[in-house]
């Protein structure tokens, strides 16, 4: 049974903390990303990671960079957390082919005030 | 620009009722396609899937029909539950990289 775990449920920072995020995969998948989810926008693609020590900018990098180090492991870091990071973060990982599934994580509920 | 759509944010179904989630996409070269359903504070789930080459999809009370002339996928699930109440996305990955596009989810709420 595929798990995708994330560091935290809820987490509440202040405007311009670092913060950082931690996802787990268990599946040995190659691939992990990170969305956000806000209301009326779907979800939201920041960064991918294909291998490790690799990335991929999605369609909303500003403000956040990754990290990963092993490949079961894929942080996200808000540098300079501003309140319109608040949202939602959803982790995802997969294998290597186009089209295949993706495992999410349970998400963090990140506020930011 | 948003490659895949739904443009209905919400839907309300009596319970017994067919629930049909609707979503439409821009591009033609999308060779599958995903329903994933997320429940509030847990991530999304997969659902159901269809390939291009195929104009229907069925899993138990889910089906899921692919029209390409009119770039338009639907969710059918009969019939509806209160434990079908959802937000339920569709998805399309791009020929080449790992990504998916998704669009921006439509709340199902089936009314007991």
């Amino acid at each position: 049974d595929v798990k995708v775990t994330q560091s935290s449920r809820y987490l509440v920072k202040r405007t311009g903390e670092k913060v950082f995020l931690e996802c787990v995969q268990d599946m040995d998948h190659e691939n992990m990303f990170w969305y956000r989810q806000d209301p009326g926008l779907g979800l939201r693609l920041i960064y991918f990671s294909y291998d490790v020590k690799m990335k991929e900018k999605g369609d909303i990098p500003e403000g956040y960079s990754v990290s990963r180090e092993k490949k079961e492991r894929f942080s996200l870091i808000l540098e300079s957390a501003s309140t319109n990071q608040t949202s939602m973060y959803l982790c995802a990982s997969s294998l290597p082919w186009t089209g295949v599934e993706q495992y999410f994580g349970p998400g963090t509920r990140l506020t930011v005030t | 620009d948003q490659q895949v759509k739904q443009n209905s944010p919400s839907l309300s179904v009596q319970e017994g009722r067919i629930s049909i989630l609707n979503c439409d996409y821009t591009n033609s070269m999308f060779d599958y396609f995903l329903w994933y359903k997320k429940y509030p504070a847990e991530g999304p789930t997969f659902l159901i899937s269809i390939s291009s080459i195929k104009d229907k999809n069925e899993d138990g009370r889910f089906t899921v029909f692919l029209n390409k002339s009119a770039k338009h996928l639907s969710l059918h699930i009969v019939p509806s539950q209160p434990g079908d109440s959802a937000v339920y996305f569709c998805a399309a990955p791009p020929n080449t990289g790992n990504q998916f596009y998704f669009g921006t989810g439509t709340s199902l709420t089936v009314i007991p």
